[in-house]
C-alpha cells in the first residue's frame, strides 16, 4: 500500500525566514510523482511544486523547493522568506504511475509570524 | 481560463434526503476525482474516472455514487445523506496516464440538517 507521512502537524515561522515542511513516502513502484498543495483557509487546493521519481535535480518554483532524497524517500518543501500570506494547510502528496490514484499526507499547518 | 467549476458552492441538505454535487471542467483531462475533506484532515479520495472507466475506492460508502456522462461533467450523488457526511467536497482533474499535478475545484461545503 502507499503510505505519505506528515510529521508536523503544525509549524511557527518567522517572516522573512525560511521554513521546511518535511514529508516521506513509501512506495514499491519505480514511477510515481511528488506533490506539494497549499490549502488557505478559504478551502481551494493549490499546486505549487512538482517532483517526478526519475528526475535528477531537485525541484523549484520561485520560493518554493522540494528536497528530493530518493534513498530515504522523503520530498521535503522548502519555503524561503516566508510571507504572512504562506499561512495555511500544506498537503504532500503521491502520484503513481499505474492507476491514476492520487495520495494525501494528513498536512501541516504553518503559521507565519510577523 | 481553463479551470474546474463546483456548484453549489455551500449545499444544506436534510438528513436522508439524497442530494447531487456537480463538477465541470473546461482543462479536457481524461481523470476526474471526488475527494471529500472532513475539517483539519487530509483530503480522502472517494473515487475517479479514467475516461469513463470507474474507479471505486474500497472503504468508499455504497451511500456515494458518482457519474461521468461526458468528458467535462461529473456528478457526486449521496443516496441518504447522514450527518457524518458533512465535509468540503473536492473535485479534481488529471491529464492522467503519467504522474501529473491535480486541478482543483473551489469546492462545495455540505452540510446536513
Amino acid at each position: 500500500a502507499q503510505k505519505i507521512t506528515q510529521t508536523q502537524p503544525g509549524m511557527f515561522v518567522q517572516e522573512k525566514e525560511a521554513v521546511t515542511l518535511d514529508c516521506t513516502y513509501d512506495t514499491s513502484d519505480p514511477s510515481y510523482g511528488l506533490f506539494w498543495y497549499k490549502q488557505p483557509s478559504s478551502g481551494e487546493m493549490i499546486f505549487l511544486i512538482y517532483q517526478g521519481s526519475y528526475d535528477q535535480q531537485n525541484a523549484t518554483e520561485g520560493r518554493y523547493s522540494l528536497n528530493f532524497q530518493k534513498a530515504r524517500k522523503s520530498a521535503n518543501l522548502v519555503i524561503s522568506a516566508s510571507q504572512l500570506g504562506d499561512s495555511a494547510m500544506y498537503f504532500c502528496a503521491m502520484s503513481l504511475n499505474t492507476g491514476n490514484q492520487f495520495y494525501f499526507g494528513t498536512g501541516t499547518s504553518l503559521t507565519v509570524i510577523p | 481560463d481553463a479551470m474546474v467549476i463546483q456548484n453549489p458552492r455551500y449545499q444544506v441538505t436534510q438528513f436522508g434526503k439524497p442530494v447531487t454535487l456537480s463538477c465541470s471542467q473546461t482543462l479536457n483531462h481524461n481523470v476526474m476525482y471526488w475527494y471529500q475533506q472532513k475539517s483539519s484532515q487530509a483530503p480522502k479520495l472517494l473515487f475517479h474516472y479514467y475516461d469513463k472507466d470507474f474507479n471505486n475506492e474500497a472503504d468508499t460508502p455504497d451511500n456515494f455514487q458518482s457519474r461521468r456522462p461526458n468528458t467535462s461533467f461529473c456528478f457526486l450523488d449521496i443516496r441518504s445523506p447522514g450527518l457524518g457526511d458533512a465535509a468540503m467536497y473536492l473535485c479534481a482533474t488529471s491529464a492522467g496516464g503519467q504522474p501529473s499535478a491535480l486541478h482543483f475545484g473551489n469546492g462545495t461545503r455540505l452540510t446536513v440538517t
